[in-house]
Formats: structure tokens, C-alpha cells, sequence
């Protein structure tokens, strides 16, 4: 199994609203990142976890919370978001072989309103 | 950070013409990752380079790796309506720290 599956494809919320973002992937990976990708720009890097740590933290706003539940899930907790935050996320996982490729997840296309 | 720089930002072909995008920085790169991603899509892994002037091949895309390790280029030859997507080079500025360059989009006119 190759994938990584991230819910809910699409997502509409308020700005007052508290959501999740969910990431799964069953590839034995160890490291497992969080990008947004906003219209015609690349994905930018917000989060990674390595072995269920969190080891990197891209100054994103606390308004975005990670959590890495086990090796195989990686959430985003979205609270109090500015329609500035509309974008693509994208889940990522990679292996610890000498080549990194990271696996894409599909992405969560988020309307903040 | 750093970003690093593609040129073009974007390329109308004609179909079976032939497709070069370049990935400029102006510090040296452990490796360089090359990803594709269909409009609507995910970036989907192509390939890795790590060594000095390696020049890698996947059938028409051709990859290569600068002699200084700052540079990086990908070439489609005869390129088909299937090439269509943005074109994304990608490097670890430290451990894990995957970060992507300004992607390249590819139209491709049958």
C-alpha cells in the first residue's frame, strides 16, 4: 500500500469554527509532514514529524495545531482561521532510505468563510 | 529560507516538441527531488539526484544534477498532452526539511 489518505477532500468553515484535518498512511514511514499549497504557488512547508515528534514548526500561527496521534496518523487542528488560510493542504510521508521521496496525500481543499 | 528558482514559470509547447526546465540556487544542495503535479492533483515523486553531474533517464524525461550541485534541470523530450502538470524541483534544507522551488507550468497544445 503506497497511499496516504487524507478526509475530508473538501472543507467550508467559519472562522469561528474548530475543525481536524486527517492524514493515514500505512507505509511504515517515520516521517510525516503537513504542507499548504495556496493557487499557482508550490506547497510550503508547515510541519514535520519524525518518529511521532514534532521536529519541525515553519513559524506557522497557532492556529494551526498538529498532533501526532501514532506513526500512522498525523491530524491538523484548525481554529479561529482567516480567509487567508483558504488553500490546499497536502500530507506527506517519507522513508528513512537514502532516497526521501515523500508520498502525497491527495490534499483537503479548505474554504475558510 | 531561501527559495529556489525555476525558470520558465511557464511553457506553451506544441505537441512533440521538446520541454527543459530549470532549478537554480545560489547555495549548494545535499540532493534535488523532481515532482509532477496534474492540474487538480498531488505532487507525485519523479526522481532523486545526490551526486555531482549525475544525469539520470525515465524513458523521455531526462534529469540532471550540476557539476557544483547548484543547479538542476529536467528535460522532456517529444513531449505528449500526458506531460501536462507543474513541474516542481525540491531539496532538503536540512534533515527532512523538504522544501519545494517555484514549479514550472507545462501546456502542452495537441
Amino acid at each position: 500500500d503506497t497511499e496516504v489518505t487524507q478526509t475530508p477532500k473538501h472543507l467550508v468553515m467559519g472562522m469561528t469554527n474548530k475543525k481536524s484535518l486527517k492524514c493515514e498512511q500505512h507505509m511504515g514511514h517515520r516521517a510525516m509532514y503537513w504542507y499548504k499549497q495556496k493557487a499557482k504557488k508550490p506547497p510550503e512547508l508547515m510541519f514535520v514529524y519524525s518518529y511521532e515528534k514534532l521536529s519541525i514548526n515553519e513559524s506557522v500561527p497557532s492556529r494551526f495545531s498538529p498532533e501526532c496521534p501514532n506513526s500512522s496518523l498525523l491530524n491538523l487542528h484548525l481554529h479561529a482561521l482567516q480567509p487567508e488560510d483558504s488553500a490546499l493542504y497536502l500530507c506527506a510521508s517519507s522513508g528513512d532510505g537514502q532516497i526521501t521521496e515523500a508520498f502525497f496525500g491527495q490534499g483537503t481543499r479548505l474554504t475558510v468563510v | 529560507g531561501q527559495q529556489v528558482m525555476q525558470i520558465p514559470q511557464y511553457q506553451h509547447v506544441q505537441e512533440g516538441e521538446d520541454f527543459t526546465t530549470y532549478c537554480n540556487s545560489s547555495t549548494t544542495l545535499s540532493n534535488i527531488q523532481w515532482y509532477k503535479q496534474r492540474p487538480g492533483g498531488h505532487p507525485v515523486f519523479l526522481i532523486q539526484l545526490v551526486k555531482s553531474g549525475e544525469v539520470k533517464k525515465q524513458k523521455r524525461l531526462t534529469f540532471q544534477f550540476g557539476e557544483a550541485k547548484k543547479n538542476s534541470s529536467l528535460h522532456i523530450t517529444a513531449t505528449q498532452t500526458t506531460d501536462v502538470g507543474t513541474y516542481f524541483c525540491a531539496t532538503e534544507r536540512g534533515y527532512q526539511k523538504v522544501t519545494f522551488g517555484t514549479g514550472t507550468k507545462l501546456q502542452v497544445i495537441p
